[in-house]
């Protein structure tokens, strides 16, 4: 099957930093990937479907100039945490969809991001 | 508004069989998914339906009923690593998944 993957899978960082998460399809093209964040013991919270090539959207409540989303090309789509604070520290994860598929996502490995 | 209702968490017993339920409200339906979640790692598509009836993947089952907005999960011959969370999400007209909280399934020997 298609594979989706993230990186890093962990990252550590001091307040006030910024952390950049990648996310890649291997084996197919996405023109479109979704970003999601999940705290412990909680579901998935979708934060921004990225159109290759155009602005992401963001979901209501969901700071667009904190978390920077560029889709630069079909098989790259990246966030970035901007000033990121304790309380950003959760597991984001990307997903991408095929073209003209049933919708089945794909997902990447997941990134835990520990703000210090 | 649109919502997905499943049970917070449920335990069975290393053999048996489990349902995991899922009822939904969406604006338009193009399609139900169930995803199984480990702790700490990303989710695992199990199942996608969109028309009425059960599927049916090895110990694995999924059924829909689109006029009750209704699906289960059917986990049969339950091993101990079927324990993790299982992810009912819903497509509306938009094609957007709509996520229930997920079903954290406690499986005892």
């Amino acid at each position: 099957g298609a594979v989706v993957s993230q990186h890093p899978s962990w990252v550590i960082c001091k307040s006030g930093t910024s952390v950049k998460i990648e996310c890649r399809s291997l084996d197919f093209q996405a023109t479109t990937m979704f970003w999601y964040r999940q705290f412990p013991k909680q579901s998935l919270m979708l934060m921004a479907t990225s159109n290759e090539g155009s602005k992401a959207t963001y979901e209501q409540g969901v700071e667009k100039d904190k978390f920077l989303i560029n889709h630069a090309s079909l098989t790259l789509s990246t966030l970035t945490v901007t000033s990121a604070h304790p309380e950003d520290s959760s597991f984001y994860i990307c997903s991408a969809k095929l073209a003209g598929d049933t919708g089945e996502l794909f997902f990447g490995e997941g990134s835990r991001l520990t703000v210090l | 508004g649109q919502n997905i209702d499943q049970p917070t968490e449920m335990t069975a017993t290393e053999g048996a069989i489990v349902q995991i339920n899922c009822t939904y409200q969406t604006s338009g339906f193009n399609g139900l998914f169930w995803y199984q979640q480990h702790a700490g790692e990303a989710p695992t598509f199990l199942s996608y339906n969109v028309l009425d009836g059960l599927e049916e993947k090895g110990r694995f089952s999924s059924f829909l009923s689109r006029s009750k907005g209704y699906s289960y999960l059917l986990l049969k011959e339950l091993q101990m690593k079927d324990s993790a969370s299982y992810l009912c999400a819903a497509m509306d007209s938009n094609y957007q998944l709509i996520w229930g909280a997920g079903t954290k399934l406690i499986i005892k020997p």
